[in-house]
């Protein structure tokens, strides 16, 4: 188990361009998770997939965001035009599919700061 | 709404002191619960779940939880704690279903003074 990998670890922008993360789930996990944690909070949901197929997003994902999963294994997440406001930690998590109590596992994140 | 309250933020003990964190979730239909800690500088990891069976679970590092259906509540326990028990700590609920994510709680952040 090579554990979740998440590129890059830490992420500096300028308002108003872009930035691509990369998460890499553990390779046997179909499901795949993005969230977004801010100081103070706990993680919250963004975007969820099974294999390639984006079932779900949350409305916090603005469409500035896009996620994607083109192969069913790595995912990556888009920011488009960032924002002061965007300044949090991006977290991937996967779970195997089948058991719907099965634990998710996270990766170390990437801190992205909007300057 | 689905909601995981957490109402400690912040808690300070000493070594060897008792520890119980407090979780209350608001959830419709069947509920997972779950505690994760994130050690510093480290990512999310589990401690413990409950899904069926017996209300007290018992997780890694001597962590336990019990679940209280009638009181939503999905506390944490510890009879002694470690300085290496410093870390930040989530409560975290999920329904299962066709996406199984998991709902957090803001979460408590543990500092254990030796």
């Amino acid at each position: 188990d090579t554990g979740v990998s998440q590129n890059p670890r830490h992420k500096i922008t300028k308002r108003g361009q872009n930035v691509t993360f990369r998460c890499d789930p553990i390779s046997e996990h179909n499901r795949l998770y993005w969230y977004r944690q801010t100081l103070g909070q706990g993680p919250e949901f963004l975007t969820y997939f099974q294999n390639e197929a984006q079932l779900e997003k949350s409305r916090l994902l603005s469409d500035r965001f896009s996620a994607e999963r083109p192969k069913g294994s790595f995912s990556t997440l888009e920011i488009q035009r960032t924002e002061q406001g965007d300044s949090a930690m991006y977290l991937c998590a996967s779970s195997p599919s089948g058991q719907n109590h099965s634990p998710l596992h996270f990766g170390n994140g990437t801190r992205l700061t909007v300057t | 709404a689905q909601s995981v309250s957490q109402h400690n933020h912040h808690v300070i003990l000493s070594e060897a002191a008792s520890l119980e964190l407090g979780c209350n979730y608001s959830y419709g239909g069947t509920v997972n619960l779950f505690w994760y800690v994130q050690y510093p500088g480290q990512h999310l990891q589990l401690l413990l779940k409950y899904f069926s069976g017996d209300p007290l679970v018992k997780g890694i590092k001597g962590f336990e939880a019990e679940f209280i259906k009638s009181k939503f509540s999905f506390n944490l326990r510890k009879p002694s704690v470690q300085w290496s028990d410093t870390a930040e700590y989530f409560c975290a609920a999920g329904g299962g279903g066709a996406t199984n994510k998991l709902i957090f709680g803001t979460g408590t952040l543990l500092a254990v003074q030796p």
